[in-house]
């Protein structure tokens, strides 16, 4: 079945902790996204990417990086400078970025400990 | 202002109603118009898309734009518990690869 898988669906960060939040995807598409939903507030996009090796920053990338060595991977960190961390992270593909509909994973939680 | 404006809800109708969400959107350079529906902790579904404006139809589900007056609205027929869930509508389209997100309307179908 093709379709985009997140991992862990829980993670606990303590304070000080950089956590990575992994997502594959195994619909060839060349873009990927992160987002963060927060109740009442939508989809904030975090970072995306259109190819391999390039990424740009969304609205709300303090705090995080990503990287995009395979197509198929667009790893998320949550680093310590994020000082407000918990939120829903969704990850997203598409076949390019041009206003394509996204597709996404079932999500991580992440809470502070 | 925000780019696309969408009522949280909750909207609590009994079962075989016909629902009506909407989102209305301030840049009128947006083209494409989506429709994505997500349970409870899970991701968005996309139900869905459509380009400029017009009507499009899908079993229960229908989507239309009014690109007149920057409104877009997603009806569902003969509505069951099942379609118990958050709707967020997206658009894009203005040259930028991003697209613009809905805060999302709760739908409660009550049995």
């Amino acid at each position: 079945d093709g379709g985009i898988t997140q991992s862990p669906k829980y993670l606990f960060r303590k304070e000080g902790q950089n956590v990575t939040l992994s997502c594959e995807q195994n619909l060839n598409h060349d873009a990927m996204y992160w987002y963060r939903q927060d109740p009442g507030q939508g989809l904030r996009l975090i970072y995306y990417s259109q190819i391999v090796n390039d990424f740009q920053k969304g609205d709300i990338a303090e705090g995080y990086s990503v990287s995009r060595e395979k197509k198929e991977s667009f790893p998320l960190t949550v680093t310590s400078a994020q000082k407000n961390p918990t939120a829903f992270y969704l990850c997203a593909s598409s076949w390019d970025s041009e206003n394509q509909p996204q597709h996404f994973g079932d999500g991580t939680r992440l809470s502070i400990l | 202002q925000k780019e696309v404006e969408q009522d949280p809800g909750p909207l609590s109708v009994p079962e075989g109603a016909i629902v009506s969400l909407n989102c209305t959107y301030s840049n009128s350079a947006f083209q494409y118009f989506m429709w994505y529906r997500q349970y409870s902790r899970k991701g968005p579904e996309l139900l869905m898309y459509t380009y400029s404006s017009g009507n499009k139809e899908d079993g229960r589900f229908t989507a239309q734009v009014d690109k007149s007056s920057k409104y877009i609205s997603l009806f569902i027929r003969d509505s069951q518990p099942s379609d118990s869930a958050t709707y967020l509508c997206a658009t894009g389209g203005d040259s930028n690869y991003q697209l613009i997100w809905g805060a999302g309307t709760k739908l409660i179908i009550k049995p």
